[in-house]
């Protein structure tokens, strides 16, 4: 069975830091891995995705997240946070075995100070 | 505009009613599905569709009755719901199976915000 855990449930930075959310997958095959970030009273975007080939993911917003098999993690990353940014991001796994079902975290509420 | 469109937003229903939850989706996918989100807690699949047929059911209260009548709509029939139902219910959609290899996505749509008094 599939498993994600996100460290963390709240990481706090000011504007301008660094973001880093931490996600560790578990999986018996190969993983699609994906983050979503869900705004207050929205419905969850897509970040970006990793499936196979290059392991440093660019995504939307200036975000990317580096897969490391060896680690079976896939952390968040973003080098200058805005205030925009703050909002819950979710990291998901999947089996590519047939139909696109995610398995969750429990979210990390990024919260971003002036 | 997500093309995942949910209706209503918000919903409150006392324990007795029925009402149902509608989703639609404009993206030409095959695949729907309805997620649950509550408070400190992953989001949990509850329903899968491809190609209108149910594929999946996660153990899910026979009280919550989907229905999928083609595969741009898609609904949620709800009655005698308890309290610890109240939740966000997230509605999405993706390719069919035929597109895993691409690792093709779910989009989402806003959700409905249930509250069962």
């Amino acid at each position: 069975a599939q498993s994600v855990t996100q460290l963390g449930s709240h990481v706090s930075v000011s504007e301008g830091a660094l973001v880093l959310l931490r996600c560790n997958y578990s999986s018996s095959v190969p993983p699609y891995l994906f983050w979503y970030v869900q705004y207050p009273n929205q419905g969850l975007q897509l970040l970006l995705k990793y499936t196979t080939g290059a392991t440093l993911v660019k995504g939307i917003n200036g975000f990317e997240a580096e897969f490391k098999k060896s680690e079976t993690s896939f952390h968040l990353t973003k080098p200058s946070a805005h205030m925009s940014d703050a909002a819950e991001y979710f990291c998901a796994v999947s089996q590519n075995t047939g139909f696109q079902k995610l398995v969750f975290g429990t979210g990390t509420r990024l919260l971003v100070s002036p | 505009e997500t093309g995942v469109t949910q209706t209503p937003r918000h919903l409150v229903m006392g324990m007795t009613n029925k009402k149902s939850l509608k989703c639609e989706q404009h993206l030409g996918h095959n695949a729907m599905y309805w997620y649950k989100q509550s408070a400190k807690k992953p989001l949990e699949l509850m329903f899968v569709y491809n190609f209108k047929e149910q594929t999946e059911n996660n153990s899910v209260p026979s009280r919550f009755s989907p229905e999928c009548p083609n595969s741009s709509h898609l609904f949620l029939h709800l009655h005698t719901l308890q309290p610890e139902d109240s939740a966000l219910y997230l509605c999405a959609s993706s390719q069919d199976w035929q597109a895993r290899s691409q690792g093709t996505e779910a989009f989402f749509g806003q959700g409905t915000r249930l509250t069962v008094v």
